[in-house]
């Protein structure tokens, strides 16, 4: 089966730097995703790390190591809008039908004052 | 921009009774997929669509059956709903394949059933 993990809940304060990782364990693994959800919203996309190394958009970064099978998000210069949950999804490699992707439980970030 | 529009975005079911949630996309995209996500849960896979003909199952894909019915719609349906199937639903569409990890997600369609 696949399975992903990434912790519950994280805290911090505005302007700081947070880091939430993801471990996975799955087959036929191409590429790791992070998509951001505001209160229930429609989840929208952060960023895709389809080799190992850093990926940089803006405030945010994601990171993938295939060889230890974690992956993080990087969010730099925490605003308060940045509270929201965050999801690691894998993108699995499935011979001729193009891939599909399979989502973490997500982490629930608070941005306190 | 209406990119993916779900149908309907709130609906009440009684156990037992059968519905089809409707998903359309206006970008062209190859593949189509069926998301629940229940309370403080992630998003769970229920069924996905590679491209116009095909569909295959995801992760929970008991209880629902798909149709893809042309490049732009693919519909999700509840033959028999039960109280388990009470959550909120996403489509999604990406390009081919997914190359770049992006799926793009409608609002999502909040399903009760009593």
């Amino acid at each position: 089966g696949q399975s992903l993990e990434q912790p519950s809940e994280v805290t911090a304060v505005e302007g700081a730097i947070v880091q939430i990782n993801c471990t996975y364990q799955t087959s036929g693994f191409y590429g790791l995703s992070w998509y951001q959800q505001h209160d229930g919203g429609a989840p929208t996309f952060l960023s895709y790390n389809g080799l190992d190394g850093l990926e940089e958009t803006g405030r945010f970064s994601s990171f993938l190591s295939r060889s230890d099978s974690y992956g993080y998000l990087l969010l730099q210069e925490l605003q308060m809008k940045d509270s929201a949950s965050y999801f690691c999804a894998v993108r699995l490699l499935i011979y001729n039908q193009g891939g599909k992707l399979i989502f973490g439980q997500g982490t629930e970030l608070s941005v306190k004052p | 921009n209406a990119g993916v529009t779900q149908t309907p975005k709130f609906q009440v079911l009684k156990t037992g009774q059968s519905m089809t949630l409707q998903c359309a996309q206006d970008m062209n995209h190859n593949s189509m997929y069926w998301y629940r996500q229940d309370p403080g849960m992630g998003l769970r896979l229920i069924y996905y669509s590679a491209s116009e003909g095909t569909t295959d199952k995801g992760e929970v894909p008991n209880g629902y059956n798909v149709s893809r019915l042309n490049k732009r719609e693919f519909s999700l349906r509840l033959e028999s709903a039960a109280p388990s199937q009470t959550s909120v639903y996403f489509c999604a569409s990406s390009e081919a394949g997914g190359t770049t990890g992006e799926l793009f997600f409608g609002e999502g369609s909040r399903l009760t059933v009593l």
